[in-house]
């Protein structure tokens, strides 16, 4: 069975602090590592999508890794508005088009001034 | 914006009852899915539904039932509500295809409150 987990549960962070978020995956077959961003009573915002160990991508201030078993997602010099909570998901390979997602509990993240 | 649609925004109803929430996917997206997501366990994946046949489910309850139309916007019918069916439901769609990584895209959510 996909499983996710993710550190720390929450983290708060004074502005211009960096920091980094943990996904920990095990999955039979990754077919990708998504991260999402999540507003309080909001719909999931995706944000990066990786595909294969020593991948990387940006996004503003927002940088994503992968390695084999894990995930980060590098804040650097956030700002108030990068205030939410932070999602990891595994989508693993399966028969035909079934394609489901495996999340995380989420990172909480509080910036403050 | 996501152009995944969802309606109601909000439900309030009493235990026992029944309700539908309705979802209309992104322009060109063939699939569907359905996630609950309650404050003590995150994100769970119902049932998808691929250009309207159901294509995998995940642990949802057989009170639960959903369909996809021929116009592929998608119901999620959910009976004899209990307190616990308390939560925030989300439809996402993507298009699915058999190669490549398949990126799915959140609703707003529809938030069911079960008094």
């Amino acid at each position: 069975e996909d499983q996710v987990t993710q550190s720390p549960e929450a983290l708060r962070l004074q502005e211009g602090e960096s920091s980094s978020l943990n996904c920990s995956y095990t999955v039979s077959g990754l077919r990708g590592l998504f991260w999402y961003r999540q507003d309080p009573g909001k719909g999931p915002e995706f944000l990066f999508t990786l595909y294969s160990a020593g991948e990387e991508k940006e996004k503003e201030r927002l940088k994503a890794t992968l390695t084999k078993k894990e995930s980060f997602l590098h804040i650097t010099a956030p700002k108030p508005e990068d205030s939410a909570t932070y999602l990891c998901a595994v989508q693993a390979w399966a028969t035909g088009t079934a394609s489901k997602l495996t999340f995380g509990t989420g990172t909480r993240l509080q910036v403050t001034l | 914006d996501s152009g995944v649609t969802q309606t109601p925004k909000h439900l309030i109803t009493a235990t026992g009852q029944r309700v539908t929430l309705r979802c209309s996917p992104r322009s060109g997206d063939l699939s569907v899915y359905w996630y609950q997501q309650s404050l003590d366990q995150g994100l769970q994946f119902l049932i998808q539904y691929y250009n309207g046949e159901e294509r995998a489910k995940g642990n949802i309850l057989e009170r639960f039932s959903a369909q996809q139309f021929p116009d592929l916007h998608s119901e999620l019918n959910l009976s004899s509500l209990e307190l616990g069916d308390s939560a925030l439901y989300f439809c996402a769609s993507s298009v699915a295809g058999t190669s490549g990584t398949d990126t799915q895209y959140f609703g707003p959510g529809t938030r069911l409150t079960v008094l």
